[in-house]
């Protein structure tokens, strides 16, 4: 029972470089979210897909971009990376039936990305 | 702009004694409201679920209720124990909205001491 995974658990990586987070569900829900979770702000919603090759922004999707070609993963790309991108993110998926709406997200354990 | 306010910022009480969290809210109308516990480290993970004509729900020693007239919320934690130390975050779906809708509260953070 892997449930939601994300990878890697914590990066370092410098202005200006390509940098993926990579998350994995093994429930097949169709709901898939990412959020950051900043001091002093509530989790934000950075993108969301209801399914695969279905996207959609949040509140703050700039220099963030995703990808779901299976229902099972769904990918972050930090293009290239600044300093306010330093922050923890967490991936969360939810089921079918009711939609996001009515349904509990399940959260990923977070990647803890530092930017220099 | 829809608002979840969450109080107290951080709370510190013994083990064993009871305790409560509020959330207030300005979305309206709303779909549902929930409570998660969020530990060091971890991802949030669900303690309750309630929709806009459900006055309390309860998961175990977690008790939530909601007062949609006064558009507030809490989280009553009766004989705290060491494992209760995290975060707690309130979030409110509005109604027929889309997931960029949910909003989160920054939640209280407690600590349980011996």
């Amino acid at each position: 029972d892997a449930g939601i995974t994300q990878s890697p658990r914590y990066k370092i990586t410098e202005t200006g470089r390509q940098v993926t987070l990579m998350c994995h569900q093994t429930w097949s829900h169709s709901y898939m979210f990412w959020y950051r979770q900043d001091l002093g702000h509530g989790l934000r919603l950075i993108y969301y897909s209801a399914a695969a090759d279905i996207t959609d922004k949040g509140e703050v999707p700039d220099g963030y971009v995703v990808s779901r070609s299976k229902t099972e993963n769904f990918p972050l790309t930090l293009e290239s990376a600044t300093r306010s991108q330093t922050s923890v993110y967490f991936c969360a998926s939810s089921q079918t039936t009711g939609g996001f709406l009515t349904d509990t997200q399940y959260f990923g354990p977070g990647t803890r990305l530092t930017v220099l | 702009k829809n608002q979840v306010e969450q109080s107290p910022q951080s709370l510190i009480i013994l083990e064993g004694k009871n305790c409560t969290l509020q959330c207030n809210y300005t979305v309206s109308p709303f779909s549902n409201l929930r409570w998660y516990k969020q530990d060091t480290g971890r991802g949030p993970v669900s303690l309750t679920i309630m929709t806009f004509s459900e006055n309390t729900k309860s998961n175990g020693r977690y008790t939530a209720t909601l007062d949609a007239d006064t558009k507030q919320s809490s989280l009553h934690i009766t004989a705290s124990q060491l494992s209760d130390s995290a975060s707690y975050i309130c979030v409110v779906t509005p109604r027929k909205s889309t997931a960029s809708k949910l909003t989160f509260g920054t939640g209280t953070r407690l600590q349980v001491t011996l």
